[in-house]
């Protein structure tokens, strides 16, 4: 069964500081997709990134990148000088095929709380 | 139209009420999802809809009945509902397998 641990529960950081975020997956397809998301305490929740299984390429978007090794089945997530903003949960899935249709294995979270 | 709408925002409801939750999504996707989030826990995946016929439930109890009237839309329906059922459901749609799912706000639900 496809599997993602999220190890780090709960991270504090002051304001500026980098802060990664891990994921470690299990999964015996080939063809698979990861996603970061992140859910402020409003709730909702708001698609980070997603990342196919062939394309190991990292990836920046402003203050944030991602660290995809395939060979440690990791998809690490970095903030980069960390506004209070980006305290939230972040969750870490993985695409599982299910028939003709397919679900989320979403890791546990990690809560994420930037001090001014 | 880029979003997801779930109403209503909250819902408390007793034991034996009947409810719906509805949800809605103008992106032309064809997958929509429901989950259930209890605090401190990552969102737990209830049902799929795919092409608007039910493709996955995740052995989700009778008390609660999904509904895709088409492809925009997504009820799900609420009858004798147990305290412990009280979370926040999320409604959620895809265009495609491993494609990024959207999800809407959420409904906060109280079962008293």
């Amino acid at each position: 069964a496809q599997k993602v641990t999220q190890a780090q529960t709960e991270i504090s950081v002051v304001e500026k500081e980098d802060v990664t975020l891990d994921c470690v997956y299990e999964t015996r397809d080939t063809t698979y997709y990861l996603f970061w998301y992140k859910q402020p305490p409003s709730g909702e929740l708001v698609f980070l990134i997603r990342r196919n299984s062939f394309d190991e390429q990292n990836e920046i978007s402003g203050r944030y990148s991602w660290n995809f090794q395939k060979s440690t089945s990791s998809f690490n997530f970095t903030i980069t000088a960390s506004q209070v903003v980006d305290s939230a949960v972040y969750f870490c899935a993985l695409s599982e095929a299910f028939g003709g249709s397919e679900k989320l294995v979403f890791g546990k979270g990690t809560k994420l709380t930037v001090n001014p | 139209d880029t979003e997801v709408t779930q109403t209503p925002k909250h819902l408390v409801m007793g034991m034996t009420n009947k409810k719906s939750l509805k949800c809605e999504q103008h992106m032309g996707h064809r997958a929509m999802y429901w989950y259930k989030q209890k605090a401190k826990k990552p969102p737990e995946l209830m049902f799929v809809y795919s092409y608007e016929k039910l493709s996955i439930n995740e052995s989700v109890p009778s008390r609660f009945s999904p509904e895709c009237p088409n492809s925009s839309l997504l009820n799900l329906h609420l009858h004798a509902l147990q305290p412990e059922d009280s979370a926040l459901y999320l409604c959620a749609s895809s265009l495609r397998r491993g494609n990024e799912q959207f999800f809407g706000p959420g409904t906060r639900l109280t079962v008293l």
